[in-house]
């Protein structure tokens, strides 16, 4: 069964805390994204990766980490220096990243709360 | 730097309308428009993707056209239904390092028997 597994679903975290949000994917794609969502928006991009070994900084990176050891991996940490981190998180990945007919596949997403 | 806007924000109408969602964009140099479900708490269904050389694309009962000089795309639903009933976003991949997406805020829809 392809697809992008995210776990866990619901994850809380405490103030001072680091967090990994996993993603996992078995569609062989180059490329793997991480992006937030907050309530009544629309997704807002943290960091992506074309290849293996190799990120880079979205729109809003600060306060997030991420690692592409393997190519079906592409595990999130939110650190403590992210002020807001309550939001929804959704890993998706494309078979590349650069072309025209690329299309974008999701996971079913983290909700993160900070207690 | 790409901006997406969607209007309107959320839309509601009776079984069986056919009805027309919107999405803008800022800057016309782009890779492709790809349009989403997103049912409550989920994560993004991929509807349909047009590729910057395309006019638009269908499919079932989904028809979505790109005219990237005026910066525009629209979603076209035909005989909606309860179970159209969503959010639905569009996301332009542009920009000098094709990686990056950006999405627009959604519209939601409800579609009431």
């Amino acid at each position: 069964d392809g697809g992008i597994t995210q776990s866990p679903k619901y994850l809380f975290r405490k103030e001072g805390q680091n967090v990994t949000l996993s993603c996992e994917q078995n569609l062989n794609h180059d490329a793997m994204y991480w992006y937030r969502q907050d309530p009544g928006q629309g997704l807002r991009l943290i960091y992506y990766s074309q290849i293996v070994n190799d990120f880079q900084k979205g729109d809003i990176a600060e306060g997030y980490s991420v690692s592409r050891e393997k190519k079906e991996s592409f595990p999130l940490t939110v650190t403590s220096a992210q002020k807001n981190p309550t939001a929804f998180y959704l890993c998706a990945s494309s078979r590349t990243s650069g072309a025209s007919t690329d299309t974008q596949y999701f996971g079913p997403g983290t909700r993160l709360t900070v207690l | 730097k790409q901006e997406v806007t969607q209007i309107p924000a959320a839309l509601s109408v009776p079984e069986g309308e056919n009805l027309v969602l919107n999405c803008s964009f800022t800057d016309s140099a782009i890779y492709n428009l790809q349009w989403f479900r997103q049912d409550p708490g989920k994560g993004l269904t991929s509807l349909l993707l047009i590729q910057s050389s395309q006019r638009e694309q269908t499919s079932g009962r989904l028809n979505a056209s790109l005219d990237k000089s005026s910066g525009r795309s629209t979603l076209y639903i035909a005989a909606s239904q309860p179970g159209d009933s969503a959010t639905y976003l569009c996301a332009v991949r542009s920009g000098t390092n094709a990686g990056k997406s950006t999405f627009g805020d959604g519209t939601t829809l409800t579609v009431k028997p």
